[in-house]
């Protein structure tokens, strides 16, 4: 049981260039989502998804898009990438919430981290 | 809209003895819930409790509890008997708004001295 797992471990790239980051899960979770950690401002949310062919705006989207074909995987794209994206990008996923909890345990991947020069 | 801080940029304690972690919350949701994650140095976020706006009692995991002060809107994780071990960023956050979605506090740097 992996839990999830995120390629790539750690990527540069120039500035303009696109990218693919991939997620996946194997808890058969219906929730995923995709954070940004940047020096002293914790983990911000950048896209979420509450099931296979879904996809929602977090806090900060912009310049990101993704997909999720499969319940398993979720997929961060990243068209032109900028400076301004050089972060440490994180995957997670949750089960369903449940009637008597208001909140569900994320799950977190080990992170990617991209430099953009 | 819901938000987390944390006052505390960085904490040390000696080893064995207890730590509290401070968080405040503010949200006008009544229904909610507050969660705990530690990240190493290694980077992972790793799940250390949950609180819900509903539980009676305080949660506990382990060595570590939540001191949950509903009417003054603060959530302080306590860690009992500090290890070398539990060095690391810990960060508070909060449910946002459905589908699970959470908000993070900037987070606090534990050092446990021996």
């Amino acid at each position: 049981n992996a839990g999830v797992t995120q390629t790539p471990k750690f990527r540069v790239l120039k500035t303009g260039q696109s990218m693919t980051l991939l997620c996946a899960q194997d808890m058969n979770h219906e929730y995923m989502y995709w954070y940004r950690q940047d020096p002293g401002m914790g983990l911000r949310l950048i896209h979420y998804s509450v099931g296979e062919g879904t996809t929602a705006k977090g806090e900060v989207p912009d310049g990101y898009n993704v997909s999720r074909l499969k319940k398993q995987n979720f997929l961060l794209g990243l068209e032109s990438a900028a400076p301004s994206q050089t972060s440490v990008y994180f995957c997670a996923s949750s089960q369903l919430l449940v009637q008597h909890r208001v909140g569900e345990t994320q799950y977190f991947g080990p992170g990617t981290r991209l430099l953009v020069l | 809209a819901q938000k987390i801080t944390q006052t505390q940029p960085g904490m040390f304690v000696q080893e064995k003895e207890a730590v509290t972690l401070d968080c405040t919350y503010d949200t006008s949701d009544p229904s909610y819930g507050l969660f705990w994650y530690k990240q190493p140095s290694s980077g992972e976020m790793i799940f250390l409790i949950y609180q819900g706006s509903y539980d009676q009692q305080n949660a506990t995991e382990g060595r570590y509890s939540l001191n949950f002060q509903k009417a003054r809107k603060s959530a302080n994780l306590v860690i009992s008997a500090s290890q070398l071990g539990d060095s690391a960023m810990y960060f508070c956050a909060i449910i946002s708004g459905g589908y699970n979605k959470l908000i993070f506090g900037a987070g606090t740097r534990l050092a446990v001295h021996p």
